[in-house]
């Protein structure tokens, strides 16, 4: 089993391009979750899905937009990429009733 | 929301010696609180989590506290060794499945 995977692994952007990060998981977890990670402020909460056709905002989701069309696949978009969006992206998928988290291994976003 | 303050922001100790972290949450809704251990450039990874009905949990060298009380839990490692160097971020989950993380701890245990 692969677990949670994400693609790309790296990525550098122009500021205005745009790009979609790619999370897939084999553990048939209802739940998907986006963070990104800057230094000195740990990990926060883009958008969360808690199950296939559904999404919901979380702390900081203004720049980004997600879809989780099938189960196993969680997206998440970049219109209109800004230097500000320059992080470490995790995605994680959450199970049991406190849902446990199991985070990918991540993407680094360059903007320039 | 949520909000999680953690403390201190690094951290060295010995070979040998405990090395405690702590954390704060503002919401009393707050039910689950997980710490994770993550290593550089790698994922974080779970290493031991407390649910609001409990108030210490233990795990070989590292223990979690919570006082519901207070509005704290601290992630305690005792006979720390040089692979316990990490970032070490403290979560609370309040109800609605949404996780706050504290904003890290950096610990270093010299040889």
């Amino acid at each position: 089993n692969a677990g949670v995977t994400q693609t790309p692994k790296f990525r550098v952007l122009k500021t205005g391009q745009s790009m979609t990060l790619l999370c897939a998981q084999d553990m048939n977890h209802e739940y998907m979750y986006w963070y990104r990670q800057d230094p000195g402020m740990g990990l926060r909460l883009i958008h969360y899905s808690v199950g296939e056709g559904t999404t919901a905002k979380g702390e900081v989701p203004d720049g980004y937009n997600v879809s989780r069309l099938k189960k196993q696949n969680f997206l998440l978009g970049l219109e209109s990429a800004a230097p500000s969006q320059t992080s470490v992206y995790f995605c994680a998928t959450g199970t049991g009733f406190y849902n446990e988290q199991f985070f990918g291994p991540g993407t680094r976003l360059t903007v320039l | 929301g949520e909000n999680v303050e953690q403390h201190p922001s690094t951290l060295s100790v010995q070979e040998g010696d405990s090395a405690v972290i702590k954390c704060t949450y503002s919401d009393s809704a707050s039910n689950y609180f997980p710490w994770y251990k993550q290593e550089l450039g790698k994922r974080p990874q779970l290493i031991i989590d407390i649910r609001s009905n409990v108030g210490e949990k233990k795990d070989q060298r590292i223990a979690v506290t919570l006082n519901k009380t207070a509005k704290h839990f601290s992630l305690h490692i005792t006979e720390t060794q040089p692979e316990d160097s990490a970032v070490y971020f403290c979560a609370a989950r309040r109800t609605g499945n949404q996780f706050y993380f504290g904003t890290g701890t950096s610990l270093t245990v010299i040889p």
